[in-house]
């Protein structure tokens, strides 16, 4: 079982939508959560932080964590074709100086 | 803000070439990471760094080595360069303590190329 699962898609929404990005982690105590947003050819740049459960909002992001259930949730409001990318979920385990990348869900915003 | 820089976007190298990707960061972070992203298998992690002179092995070391002789940069070696190395090549810094532990930043990347 991977460390960290995201469905890959395509995701496709519609502009002014809601998209929503879903990922699951297997280590139970893990503690820390973010997302990355990657254009085709750059390099992920962190978008959103997340470390103890309910959401966290940042402009039109809202990061959700269910440490329960052992997922984690990006919602992008109002989408727009610049969210067009490739999104990661990364997870931080203790004891380990590394974080777990899922393999990105890509996101399509049609104009 | 992190600044991560890389040596080069794009290198073309020859089978067989010794290689150095050079990183540098200037947020005083401990940790410092290589990886390669290749299309389907995401990112894989080559060597980190958790302090100076100081070197763990990812999950793919092989046909690589790293150096870091100063707190803000870490290097990565590929000895024989080989044409399935042709990938993108990231760095990454990452805060050990505090409040925004665990924050990771990456460098534009280095496209390589391996003929």
């Amino acid at each position: 079982q991977k460390e960290v699962e995201q469905n890959s898609g395509p995701l496709s929404v519609p502009e002014g939508a809601i998209a929503s990005l879903n990922c699951t982690y297997s280590d139970r105590g893990s503690q820390s959560f973010f997302w990355y947003r990657q254009y085709s050819g750059k390099s992920p740049e962190l978008i959103m932080s997340i470390y103890s459960n309910g959401d966290k909002e940042d402009g039109r992001f809202t990061a959700q964590l269910n440490k329960a259930s052992q997922y984690v949730s990006l919602l992008i409001r109002d989408s727009q074709p610049s969210d067009s990318a490739t999104y990661l979920c990364a997870v931080n385990t203790p004891g380990a100086n590394n974080l777990f990348f899922g393999t990105g869900t890509r996101l399509t915003v049609i104009p | 803000d992190v600044k991560v820089t890389q040596s080069s976007r794009y290198l073309v190298k020859r089978t067989g070439e010794k290689v150095f990707l050079e990183c540098v960061q200037d947020m005083d972070h401990e940790n410092m990471f290589w990886y390669r992203q290749d299309p389907g298998l995401g990112l894989r992690l080559i060597y980190f760094s958790y302090d100076v002179k100081m070197k763990e092995k990812g999950d793919i070391p092989e046909g690589y080595s790293v150096s870091r002789e100063k707190k803000e940069r870490f290097s990565l070696i590929l000895e024989s360069a080989s044409t399935n190395q042709t990938s993108m090549y990231l760095c990454a810094t990452r805060r050990g303590q505090g409040a925004k532990r665990g924050e990771q930043y990456f460098g534009p990347g280095t496209r390589l190329t391996v003929t």
